[in-house]
């Protein structure tokens, strides 16, 4: 019974380059959440997907971000041209609907700009 | 309302003994409420969650209170132990324009003294 998987688990790039951060949600849940992690900090929403449908994208920054949910395969977070602001541990979680229904986290990916 | 960059405040308990962590939510108009425990290099993983129409709710060895007129949340842990060493965030439910996205609290750190 797999739960949240992500990866990569680490994923470095320089500034500049491109990051694809992808997470395929526990099996049956059509939702799924991107947050953002600060050290020592909570985490941060970014975006909500339902399949091929962006429903919430009200904490991604307005450039160079963007998320997909594509009917077939993983969800992606895609960075383009990393900055060191960037580096951060990124968390997927997935639900069976919305609502008051719990959302299971992933391990995340540390995202390491240098 | 949004944490910030500053170090986790932490609460040292002895092994054996009851842990309150607290925490203050930001929106009135949200009804659904989760604790979530995070160990190191992992994801949020589920304790507990209570619904606004509740004021107390229990689990095993965990009790969560909430207290709407001052907008605050309890997480109680019964005859803490060395595994629950971990950094704690409370999650409030936004409902926000038909997103489900969650609103994290700035976490607090517990460590367990053997």
């Amino acid at each position: 019974n797999a739960g949240v998987m992500q990866n990569p688990r680490h994923l470095v790039r320089r500034r500049g380059q491109e990051a694809r951060l992808r997470c395929s949600p526990v099996k049956g849940h059509s939702h799924v959440y991107w947050y953002r992690q600060l050290p020592e900090e909570g985490l941060k929403f970014m975006v909500y997907l339902q399949k091929e449908n962006i429903i919430d994208e009200s904490g991604m920054p307005k450039e160079r971000f963007s998320a997909e949910f594509p009917k077939e395969g993983p969800s992606i977070l895609r960075i383009q041209q990393v900055v060191r602001g960037d580096s951060a541990a990124y968390f997927c979680a997935s639900s069976t609907s919305g609502g008051d229904n719990e959302q299971f986290f992933g391990p995340g990916t540390r995202l390491t700009v240098l | 309302g949004e944490s910030v960059g500053l170090h986790l405040p932490t609460l040292s308990v002895q092994e054996g003994d009851n842990s309150i962590i607290n925490c203050a939510y930001s929106n009135s108009a949200s009804d659904y409420f989760i604790w979530y425990k995070q160990e190191s290099g992992k994801g949020p993983q589920f304790i507990i969650d209570i619904r606004s129409n509740m004021d107390k709710r229990q689990g095993q060895r965990v009790t969560v209170l909430l207290n709407k007129t001052v907008k605050h949340l309890s997480l109680q842990i019964a005859a803490t132990q060395p595994g629950d060493s971990a950094v704690y965030f409370c999650a409030e439910n936004s409902r926000m324009d038909s997103s489900y996205k969650l609103i994290f609290g700035s976490g607090t750190r517990l460590l367990v003294r053997p």
